[in-house]
């Protein structure tokens, strides 16, 4: 059972536009999202997280959205840039230390 | 400071035999975990290791996957006879306390392939 889903596996977008990075999940007791960066060779690295009593965290051109009647979250990139080309991951918690994690979607930004 | 460490980068090894990846923490950090990353999966927890406390065993495949922290610090994560299903990249990471705000910092990984 896929507790976090990221269906879309991967996702090309043209240097200074808008990544939009989306994440479903099935656990309602999901109380806090984290979003993972992970470049090749390398472990996932924290980007930015939401609890589930915000609807949105804003970080640099980082924001994330959350939505909780839908059990959906997405991550917004803007302006994208090449650097940000890499995997990310999407991963609830139920008020413990255990991440749920979603498949990944690979970004990459055209430059 | 240094990362969370991992080794080997990579391992190869043939069906049925064992093997043992280590993980370094980052110093003064309390928690470690093991996840896994199966091709096309997210990553998996495994175990979970806080101080001096019993590890949470909770994810661990089967009784063939085994891990120990020896004196709080490097643990080691045994896989014994293993099969080809076992093959993934093997994630270490660890975090200051067990809090869930508590940033966990991944190491590079350790890739396993069972031939």
């Amino acid at each position: 059972d896929q507790q976090v889903k990221q269906n879309s596996p991967s996702l090309s977008v043209q240097e200074g536009r808008i990544s939009i990075l989306n994440c479903d999940y099935t656990n309602s007791m999901f109380d806090y999202f984290l979003w993972y960066k992970k470049y090749p060779a390398e472990g996932p690295t924290f980007l930015i997280s939401i609890s589930s009593i915000k609807d949105k965290n804003e970080d640099g051109r980082f924001t994330v959205f959350l939505n909780k009647s839908a059990k959906h979250l997405s991550l917004h990139i803007v302006p994208s840039q090449p650097g940000d080309s890499a995997v990310y991951f999407c991963a609830g918690t139920s008020g413990t230390y255990k991440y749920i994690f979603g498949t990944g979607t690979r970004l990459k930004v055209l430059a | 400071g240094a990362g969370v460490s991992q080794s080997p980068s990579n391992k190869v090894t043939e069906k049925g035999k064992d093997v043992e990846l280590r993980c370094d923490p980052i110093s003064g950090h309390t928690a470690l975990y093991w996840y896994r990353q199966s091709l096309g999966q997210g990553l998996e927890f495994l175990i979970y290791f806080q101080g001096n406390s019993a590890p949470d065993k909770s994810g661990l495949p089967s009784d063939r996957f085994s891990a120990e922290r020896t004196g709080g610090s490097v643990s080691t994560l045994t896989i014994q006879r293993t099969q080809q299903e076992d093959s993934a990249v093997y994630l270490c990471a660890s975090s200051l306390t067990s809090l869930r705000f508590n940033e966990q910092f991944f190491g590079p990984g350790t890739r396993l392939t069972v031939l």
